[in-house]
């Protein structure tokens, strides 16, 4: 049984600090790997995928996997009020177009 | 403007009633997907189709059906074999992104059944 474990949280972070969200997975064999962001009533939205090793990029938002520990992170810097929300970790085993194993999520505050 | 569609976004049914939630995408994807999602916790796969006229079995499949009769399309049927059908559906389908696939959702569909 593929799993895919987050902190629920909630996590409060201030205005403007870095809000770091976590997640392990148990299929070594995984390949690909995303975060999604889900306001509350709402549908999951993608905001990172990474495959490789190392650290990724994007405005705002760093994932970071590492494979050997079979961990993913997701880096929010200078975080705001909008980015309160459930953070979703989810993991593709395959690497190909079969469905995505998902995290219960962690629910990120950010405090004014 | 492109997207996934999914309707309606409410639902109620009467137990023991079939219900048809619809699934629509302009995106031009091959593959499409249905999970659920019940309160607190994290998505559910119910089943996927990679490519039109075929479709497998995902996580919690029982007490479902799908069809992919185009590609544009794939309506799951929540049949009265379910037991506990009440949950918020979302619709999925991907394409090839930087280094893999990266699957994008529809708005939802949340269905009531009492």
């Amino acid at each position: 049984q593929k799993e895919v474990e987050q902190n629920s949280g909630p996590l409060s972070v201030p205005e403007g600090a870095i809000a770091s969200l976590n997640c392990t997975y148990s299929d070594r064999g995984s390949q690909s790997f995303f975060w999604y962001r889900q306001y509350s009533g709402k549908s999951p939205e993608l905001i990172m995928s990474i495959y490789s090793n190392g650290d990724k990029e994007d405005g705002r938002f760093t994932a970071q996997l590492n494979k050997a520990s079979q961990y993913v992170s997701l880096l929010i810097r200078d975080s705001q009020p909008s980015d309160s929300a459930t953070y979703l970790c989810a993991v593709n085993g395959g690497g190909g177009a079969d469905g995505l194993t998902f995290g219960k999520g962690t629910h990120l505050i950010i405090q004014p | 403007d492109g997207g996934i569609t999914q309707s309606p976004k409410y639902l109620f049914r009467k137990e023991g009633q079939n219900v048809t939630l619809s699934c629509e995408q302009n995106l031009n994807h091959d593959a499409m997907y249905w999970y659920r999602q019940d309160p607190g916790q994290g998505l559910r796969l119910i089943y996927y189709s990679q490519i039109v006229n075929d479709f497998q079995k995902g996580d919690i499949a029982e007490g479902y059906s799908v069809s992919r009769e185009k590609k544009e399309s794939f309506p799951l049927t929540v049949t009265s074999a379910q037991k506990n059908p009440t949950a918020f559906y979302l619709c999925a389908s991907s394409k090839w992104g930087q280094s893999g696939p990266e699957q994008y959702f529809g708005p939802g569909t949340r269905l009531t059944v009492t």
